[in-house]
């Protein structure tokens, strides 16, 4: 079975610094999808940014950027200039393509990001 | 699109009493799934449908758990004779698709067993 880890429990940043989240996971796959949620306090998980196994260039999205490393099974996140809406419990996930992506995700057990003013 | 609803936001309930939460997906998702999450944990899976059939069941789903979408619509989830370890928050997502698809989210049904 797929788990995600991060060993991050509780991570800090001051506001317009840049913060760098870690991720990894266990799998035997060679194709899966990899996700970055947010869920702030109004419970609301959101989609931050994902990245496909097969695609080396690393995603983006604005200030949210992954550092993904296929060999070491390595997904971090990494927001720039942050701000304050952007504290909140970030959770990496996991998605087997196997059956056609038919899969569940499977998360770890998040990151509490707070940004200092 | 006015997002993933679920119903009611908190349930408060006694020790031996049956729940039952409701989830709307977004209309034209086709998939609908229920994840557990509890106090300082990422959300577990505990069931998916796509239309109305129901396609897998996590092993944390005991015999007490049911889940049900008629229709391919709406689903619920019940819990027959809580017990204080199914105090969580019970969230439900759609997605059109699964692979890369990204899953909508509702807000939760947060769970009290007392």
């Amino acid at each position: 079975a797929q788990t995600v880890t991060q060993s991050q429990p509780e991570m800090s940043v001051q506001e317009a610094e840049t913060v760098t989240l870690s991720c990894t996971y266990d799998t035997s796959e060679s194709d899966y999808y990899l996700f970055w949620y947010k869920q702030p306090p109004s419970r609301q998980m959101i989609l931050v940014i994902r990245q496909e196994a097969y695609k080396q260039q690393n995603a983006t999205e604005n200030r949210f950027s992954v550092n993904f490393q296929k060999a070491a099974k390595s997904f971090s996140l990494k927001i720039s200039d942050s701000q304050l809406g952007d504290a909140a419990m970030y959770f990496c996930a996991y998605r087997s393509e196997m059956n056609s992506g038919n899969t569940p995700l499977v998360f770890g057990k998040g990151t509490r990001l707070s940004v200092i003013a | 699109d006015t997002g993933v609803s679920q119903n009611p936001r908190h349930k408060i309930t006694k020790r031996g009493q049956n729940v039952t939460f409701r989830c709307d997906p977004i209309s034209e998702h086709n998939r609908l799934y229920w994840y557990r999450q509890t106090l300082g944990q990422g959300p577990e899976f505990l069931t998916y449908f796509q239309n109305e059939a129901q396609l897998e069941k996590s092993r944390l789903l005991s015999d007490r758990f049911s889940a049900e979408r008629p229709k391919g619509s709406f689903s619920t989830l019940e819990i027959q004779r809580t017990e204080q370890g199914d105090s969580a928050m019970y969230l439900c997502a759609s997605s059109l698709d699964g692979g890369r698809e990204k899953l909508f989210f509702g807000s939760g049904t947060q769970l009290s067993v007392l």
